[in-house]
């Protein structure tokens, strides 16, 4: 089945500079790719999500990357601001028409002041 | 709308103990999403519902475990005897259709003493 892999799993930066996670998934047909992000004690929440006939998608600070070749995806946050500290997950549907999503282990980023 | 709504929202119990989760998804949306988070196993999709009718319970960890949906607006996960290692926080999601955002609901934290 699909296995996604999601790197690092934490991360440190400071206010105001970029950060960068990166998912790598297996199944060569998955065609939708979200990131969610989950502050403390809260419930997962969609941030972006991109698919696979494109190859970048940006929303305000926030953009995804997504190489089908390598088959992987990344997340960039550009100026980043304390609020951003989250769990952040990336996901990746198994296989056409399966409907589900499976998800990466985490990146626990904290932005430091 | 009010969103995805759970309960209970905190769950204690001794092993051995029947436990009842319930989800009511938001109005209109034809899927719903059975998720199990824990800090070993990360996010785990247990089962998934399209128009009420279980697609996929590979996720559901053994026969202890059971899900249904009577109707568009009400599932429910059980868990019959409950153990330990059931600990969790459970997640119930729902979306409108395939490959589109998934909405949480605010999960319910088990415990089983």
């Amino acid at each position: 089945g699909e296995n996604v892999e999601q790197h690092p799993s934490t991360l440190s930066v400071q206010e105001g500079d970029s950060a960068v996670i990166k998912c790598t998934y297996s199944d060569s047909a998955s065609n939708y790719f979200p990131w969610y992000k989950q502050e403390l004690g809260k419930r997962p929440q969609l941030i972006i999500d991109i698919r696979s006939n494109v190859g970048e998608k940006k929303d305000q600070r926030i953009a995804v990357t997504l190489n089908k070749t390598a088959k992987h995806f990344s997340l960039h946050i550009t100026e980043t601001q304390p609020e951003d500290s989250a769990v952040y997950f990336c996901a990746a549907t198994p296989i056409q028409g399966a409907q589900k999503l499976v998800f990466g282990q985490g990146t626990r980023l904290t932005i430091n002041p | 709308d009010a969103g995805v709504i759970q309960s209970p929202r905190h769950e204690v119990t001794e092993m051995g103990q029947e436990v009842t989760l319930r989800c009511k998804p938001i109005s209109g949306h034809d899927y719903l999403f059975w998720y199990r988070q824990t800090m070993m196993r990360g996010l785990e999709l247990l089962i998934y519902f399209n128009n009420n009718v279980p697609i996929d319970d590979s996720g559901m960890p053994e026969d202890r475990f059971s899900a249904k949906m009577p109707n568009a607006s009400f599932s429910t996960l059980k868990i019959q005897p409950s153990e330990p290692r059931d600990s969790a926080v459970y997640f119930c999601a729902s979306s409108f259709y395939a490959y589109n955002e998934q909405f949480f609901g605010p999960g319910t934290r088990l415990t089983v003493l």
